[in-house]
């Protein structure tokens, strides 16, 4: 039962452009979200969250935006560098646990 | 000065055997965890101790016995190991138990079962 899913496997975005990443739920009494960055051969790294009481969280060049009502939210990645070249996962907290998407692979193009 | 570091990075073995991954934080955090990726890269939590005490077990089989010594290290022990246990098995830390705290993660054990 996948309650947080990362439908696109991978995305490839042009250096400098804006990369958005897709995450959905199904568990409405999720109240806070996490997105995490993984690069080969390290483990996930923390990038940034927003509680279900926002709409926008914002730093730097990453924003998450989270629509309750279509239980979707997006990470926002502009202007995209090659750095951010990784798998990003969404996560969601339940019951003293994380349930994690399956990711999605991010290529920036230079 | 790494503040997830578990070891080895890899392993490689052959069924039946029994076999131990090792973690350890120097964050101070009072939780930690371990994670077990799969072949299709879900990411799902296995076990959770807080403080040396064991809060959560996610229906693991119990040939995986996770052994926390103290707050700083929790170990994790496999028994006679199968095919299906091959995976990359993570360790994490958080400063507690509330899960909406960001996790730190170490960098992996890359287990395959020959």
């Amino acid at each position: 039962d996948q309650q947080v899913k990362q439908n696109s496997p991978s995305l490839s975005v042009q250096e400098g452009r804006i990369s958005i990443l897709n995450c959905d739920y199904t568990n409405s009494m999720f109240d806070y979200f996490l997105w995490y960055k993984k690069y080969p051969a390290e483990g996930p790294t923390f990038l940034i969250s927003i509680s279900s009481i926002k709409d926008k969280n914002e730093d730097g060049r990453f924003t998450v935006f989270l629509n309750k009502s279509a239980k979707h939210l997006s990470l926002h990645i502009v202007p995209s560098q090659p750095g951010d070249s990784a798998v990003y996962f969404c996560a969601a907290p339940r019951d003293d646990k994380i349930i994690f998407g399956k990711g999605t692979r991010l290529h920036i193009l230079p | 000065d790494t503040a997830v570091s578990q070891t080895p990075k890899y392993l490689v073995t052959q069924m039946g055997n029994d076999k131990s991954i090792k973690c350890e934080q120097n964050l101070g955090h009072d939780t930690m965890y371990w994670y077990k990726q799969d072949s299709k890269k879900f990411l799902k939590i296995m076990f959770s101790y807080n403080n040396k005490e064991l809060i959560i077990n996610e229906t693991v089989p119990n040939r995986f016995s996770p052994k926390s010594p103290d707050k700083a290290h929790l170990n994790l022990h496999i028994n006679s190991l199968e095919l299906g246990d091959s995976a990359v098995y993570f360790c994490a830390s958080s400063p507690g138990v509330y899960s909406n705290q960001p996790q730190h993660f170490g960098d992996g054990t890359r287990l395959s079962i020959l």
